[in-house]
């Protein structure tokens, strides 16, 4: 099956500081997803980005599909974007369903 | 809008007790997905559905565990019997159809002592 990295595991940044968190996967896909898991357990979807580029807010993403990866950037951090953050993709020649990488722990410090 | 609504919220139940855990999808979803978080596994998918119908069962662990989708509306992931290593968070999930954005539930918290 298809493998999906995160880097880095884990992420400790001062409230305000911006930061990059990577996804790579291991070959073709027709959809990835980036999402937001709150300390509450919440999943919530952050991005639906096969490719291109998107922005909400202070969060943006990047997804070259033919280079096989996936950026997420935060920018003016705040206490709130603390959680774990995943990328799921969906193989474009396997099942339809996302499978989903193991994640960026991220904690923002006040 | 209602999101994807799940119950129970948590659950503790002892070894070898049934498990029914519940989903109802957000309406006009097509596709409905099971996922199990665990802190060794993470996130991985149990079993998904598009249009009522199992597509991909792949995942489920073993026949202990069983999932039905009698309409659009209303799903189940029974686990019968239960054991200590099915304690994890069950997760629901819906989309428009196959490829599309994915909302989850809330989680089913389920500890088997």
């Amino acid at each position: 099956g298809i493998q999906v990295e995160q880097s880095p595991p884990d992420l400790i940044l001062q409230e305000g500081a911006n930061s990059t968190l990577r996804c790579n996967f291991s070959d073709s896909v027709n959809n990835l997803q980036w999402f937001h898991q709150n300390p509450w357990g919440q999943l919530i979807n952050l991005f639906y980005i096969p490719s291109g580029t998107k922005q909400n807010g202070r969060l943006s993403a990047t997804t070259v599909a033919t280079e096989r990866y996936s950026l997420l950037y935060i920018s003016s951090s705040q206490t709130t974007d603390s959680g774990v953050y995943f990328c799921a993709v969906e193989w474009d020649t396997g099942r339809r369903a996302l499978t989903f990488g193991s994640g960026t722990r991220l904690q923002v410090q006040p | 809008d209602a999101g994807v609504i799940q119950s129970p919220r948590h659950e503790v139940t002892e070894m070898g007790q049934e498990v029914t855990l519940r989903c109802k999808p957000i309406s006009g979803h097509n596709s409905l997905f099971w996922y199990r978080q665990t802190m060794m596994r993470g996130l991985e998918l149990l079993i998904y559905f598009n249009n009522n119908v199992p597509i991909d069962d792949s995942g489920m662990p073993e026949d202990r565990f069983s999932a039905k989708m009698p309409n659009a509306s209303f799903s189940t992931l029974k686990i019968q019997p239960s054991e200590p290593r099915d304690s994890a968070v069950y997760f629901c999930a819906s989309s428009l159809t196959v490829g599309n954005t994915i909302y989850f539930g809330e989680g089913s918290w389920l500890t088997v002592v």
